[in-house]
């Protein structure tokens, strides 16, 4: 039973142009999201993350969007870079007790190709 | 700032052996999480150690285990090898109780044969 899901395995985008990458998740009590951006040989990179009480955060090139009702999120990346071409994970946490993150559930991942 | 360090980068171990990989988490942390990447598969949460403990664990049988030293430094073991245990292995710290980021090793690449 996957908690989050990527529907998408892959996407190409031209350079300059925006990236929108898709997730969806199904346990309602998750209250904090994040993307991860990975390339091959290296681990997961931080990319920006999201608390369930807001609906938008940015950063720099980076937006991420949260819809609650949907439990859909989403990743905007504008304008899109060759550098940027990774794969991109999105993950979800359940903070208890006020102590942090206790464990991120991950998706399967999005392959981003942005194309100079 | 030191980031989170893994030993060794690649193993290899035949069905049946024992492994203990190593982790390194960034200077100011105090968790440690392990996680399972296999192929064309996003991380899977193995466990979580905070204060030495372990403090969360995911769908994974006993034969994995861990440690954390005082350093916050952690181990994870894996007895009995599978071949379907050949996956990257990531290592991940957090400051736990000020942010849910959690920040990511390169990963050790086990095969096991």
């Amino acid at each position: 039973d996957q908690q989050v899901k990527q529907n998408s395995p892959s996407l190409s985008v031209q350079e300059g142009r925006i990236s929108i990458l898709n997730c969806d998740y199904t346990n309602s009590m998750f209250d904090y999201f994040l993307w991860y951006k990975k390339y091959p040989a290296e681990g997961p990179t931080f990319l920006i993350s999201i608390s369930s009480i807001k609906d938008k955060n940015e950063d720099g090139r980076f937006t991420v969007f949260l819809n609650k009702s949907a439990k859909h999120l989403s990743l905007h990346i504008v304008p899109s870079q060759p550098g940027d071409s990774a794969v991109y994970f999105c993950a979800a946490s359940l903070t208890y007790s006020g102590a942090g993150s206790y464990q991120l559930t991950f998706g399967k991942g999005t392959k981003l190709s942005v194309i100079p | 700032e030191t980031g989170v360090t893994q030993s060794p980068t690649h193993l290899i171990k035949t069905r049946g052996q024992q492994v203990t990989l190593r982790c390194s988490s960034q200077s100011g942390h105090n968790t440690v999480s392990w996680y399972q990447q296999a192929l064309g598969q996003g991380p899977q949460f193995i466990f979580q150690y905070y204060r030495e403990e372990e403090n969360g664990r995911g769908n994974f049988p006993p034969r994995f285990s861990g440690l954390q030293f005082p350093n916050y430094s952690s181990e994870l073991n894996v007895n009995a090898l599978e071949l379907d245990d050949s996956a990257l292995y990531l290592c991940a710290s957090s400051l736990q109780g000020y942010s849910n980021e959690q920040f990511f090793g390169p990963g050790t690449r086990l095969t096991v044969l």
